[in-house]
């Protein structure tokens, strides 16, 4: 399965802190891409990284990708009470995007 | 708003109720996804459609049947569901089915079979 993982389920972190979360996977990608999904609506797309880049930035993300240890990780600095949602890493392989269960953020004010 | 529109919001309907879910994208995309996401679990894909052709059907029982009349408009027509179908049913667009860009998700519809 190309399924990604993330780590941690969950995190509550106060207004101003960092929000660091993992994604592992299984498999060879094409890309893998993140996304945030705030309850009980469609995820909107945040970042793509391909196979072949090791950093990416948009805006307070940064998403990195390991692909010796096929993992991922997102960062978001200086959070916002706004930036609590789920966050979901799509494992990108030859064919379509397969989701992670995702990590659910809190970001208290 | 993501170009994405997904009708009706909400849904409630017993076991025995045919109904049907719409999904239209504004962005001149060629592949469209249904999508089904339960409680705690990761979300499933059901079906994919590229250039209005089903290239991807996830072992999903017939009592949800896709349609696909053009690369802008989705339906899922639903009948003689269980109460385990009951969920948050998204659909999505992009460009072209091989995953190598993102998808853009409208709204879903929340489900409910009782």
């Amino acid at each position: 399965s190309q399924q990604g993982e993330e780590d941690p389920q969950a995190l509550s972190i106060q207004e101003g802190e960092n929000a660091t979360m993992n994604c592992s996977y299984k498999t060879s990608i094409n890309n893998l891409q993140w996304y945030r999904q705030n309850s009980g609506r469609g995820l909107v797309h945040l970042i793509l990284i391909r196979s072949n880049e090791r950093e990416k930035h948009s805006g307070r993300l940064r998403v990195t990708l390991d692909t010796s240890k096929k993992s991922s990780s997102l960062l978001i600095t200086a959070s916002r009470a706004a930036d609590t949602a789920s966050y979901f890493c799509a494992i990108a392989g030859y064919s379509t995007l397969t989701f992670g269960k995702g990590t659910m953020l809190l970001v208290s004010p | 708003e993501t170009g994405v529109t997904q009708t009706p919001r909400h849904l409630v309907m017993g076991m025995t109720n045919k109904k049907s879910l719409k999904c239209e994208q504004h962005l001149g995309h060629n592949a469209m996804y249904w999508y089904k996401q339960s409680a705690k679990k990761p979300l499933e894909l059901m079906f994919v459609y590229n250039f209005k052709e089903q290239t991807e059907n996830n072992s999903v029982p017939s009592r949800f049947s896709p349609e696909c009349p053009n690369s802008s408009h989705l339906f899922l027509h639903l009948h003689t569901l269980q109460p385990e179908d009951s969920a948050l049913y998204l659909c999505a667009s992009s460009q072209e089915s091989s995953g190598r860009n993102e998808q853009f998700f409208g709204p879903g519809t929340r489900l409910t079979v009782l």
